[in-house]
């Protein structure tokens, strides 16, 4: 899928800070980042909605969803813990606001803190 | 909150079998239901999706929606290797895309 595409696709991290990008050339609306740990399934993080954050209120506060633009998408970590190790899948739907939702994701980026 | 599960959570048919995945949910006011599959190491990808009670077919996959009872399933006719996968179930328990959950998923093997 070269539709969304995600930068960069693997990431080994100290405690830094990194910043995690996405684009998307499907024309949707809406944008989503996603958290999947080992074994268990994607869970949301932020929705970008027309440039309105959705936010679940349980992803720690050195997550920060930026989106410079509808096409783009961005996922700044500060001081990264060892918890944060996961696959982060960007995603996009064509509009954010409709039940039947069709979820786009990109190829995701592996993140591993030593 | 919207629980949802999923079953079995692993599987294992030989090729050519019909495979059963099931999905239970919560919220009675759920209002779409799809199936994604996810390969090993790559992205999740929707499958199917369904809005009402009943049956929707494409191809080898089939989806049945029971709402009264809070399941619905997926069914792959003629299982073939290619189909081991992780398969996740999504409900939608209103408007926005924020409101979909995902089950935990069903790992499923296609013995050759």
């Amino acid at each position: 899928n070269t539709k969304i595409t995600q930068s960069p696709r693997y990431l080994i991290l100290g405690r830094a800070n990194k910043s995690l990008e996405c684009e998307q050339h499907l024309g949707h609306n809406a944008m989503y980042w996603y958290k999947q740990s080992a074994e268990k399934p994607p869970e949301l993080m932020f929705l970008y909605n027309l440039k309105q954050l959705i936010r679940n209120e349980t992803v720690p506060s050195r997550f920060i969803p930026e989106c410079p633009d509808s096409s783009k998408l961005l996922l700044h970590i500060s001081a990264v813990d060892p918890e944060d190790s996961a696959v982060y899948f960007c995603a996009s739907s064509l509009s954010g606001t409709d039940s039947n939702e069709r979820l786009f994701f990109g190829h995701g980026t592996k993140l591993s803190v030593l | 909150q919207q629980k949802v599960q999923q079953s079995p959570e692993s599987l294992i048919v030989p090729e050519g079998a019909m495979t059963s995945l099931n999905c239970t949910f919560s919220d009675s006011a759920s209002q779409y239901f799809a199936w994604y599959r996810q390969h090993s190491g790559k992205a999740p990808k929707a499958l199917m999706s369904i809005f009402s009670n009943g049956e929707k077919e494409e191809g080898r996959f089939t989806i049945h929606l029971n709402k009264a009872s809070l399941h619905f399933s997926l069914h792959i006719r003629d299982s073939q290797p290619s189909d081991s996968a992780l398969y996740l179930c999504a409900v939608s328990s209103g408007t926005g895309g924020y409101k979909v959950v995902f089950g935990s998923g069903t790992r499923l093997l296609v013995s050759p």
